[in-house]
């Protein structure tokens, strides 16, 4: 089966653009994370949408948004970049439902590298 | 807002050596754990889990919690060179909202 995909993978923009990244989480997977992941602060978690909606919101600022369509494909989205959203941010899906130890799995990851 | 602690290492121990790994975490009510291992430029991935106080074992990896102390700890017996990697400990959060430690980077020494 196939696992979870994001692209693009790699990513240079310039300080002010924004940038839309996109997950697509494995075949019946409803949950979909979103996260940031840098040297100094760890894996940080941005939102996690169920079934289109926006289940949970981590401590990000405004400009980092998400959605999630019906097909369970997600996209965030991160206007007018700055340098400290050089990162790498990771998707991870997962059932969304059920047992406590239902697990997520990651994708690849999109190195994003703003200058 | 739920934490999860870890020391960032490096963790060095010689091959064959037992590796112990630790996290505490903030919230009480916390009921179950994730560890991920991640190698470097690769994704996290899901090495073991635990919801009951005390150990479970899975080959040569134990898993521990201890919710009175609110700690977690992974001990990985006769650890080798592929078991360098940085690992991740996880509030499972119930699923919805998995809060990761900033993780510990495990170095095994030929």
């Amino acid at each position: 089966k196939a696992g979870v995909t994001q692209t693009p993978r790699y990513l240079i923009k310039t300080r002010g653009q924004q940038v839309t990244l996109s997950c697509s989480p494995i075949s019946g997977h409803r949950s979909v994370s979103w996260y940031q992941q840098t040297p100094g602060q760890g894996l940080q978690f941005l939102f996690e949408y169920f079934s289109e909606t926006q289940r949970n919101k981590g401590n990000f600022p405004g400009r980092f948004s998400g959605r999630q369509f019906s097909n369970s494909r997600s996209e965030m989205n991160v206007s007018t970049l700055e340098l400290g959203d050089s990162a790498l941010y990771l998707c991870a899906s997962s059932l969304g439902v059920g047992n406590l130890d239902t697990e997520a799995f990651f994708g690849q990851g999109t190195r994003l590298t703003v200058v | 807002q739920k934490e999860v602690e870890q020391n960032s290492g490096p963790l060095s121990v010689p091959e064959g050596a037992i590796a112990s790994l630790n996290c505490t975490y903030s919230d009480r009510g916390s009921q179950s754990f994730f560890w991920y291992r991640q190698y470097s430029g690769k994704s996290p991935e899901l090495i073991m889990f635990i919801y009951s106080n005390g150990d479970k074992e899975d080959g040569r990896f134990t898993a521990q919690l201890n919710k009175a102390s609110q700690y977690v700890s992974l001990l990985i017996r006769d650890s080798q060179p592929s078991d360098s990697a940085t690992y991740l400990c996880a509030d499972s959060g119930g699923y919805q909202k998995v809060t990761f430690g900033t993780g510990t980077k495990l170095q095994v020494i030929p």
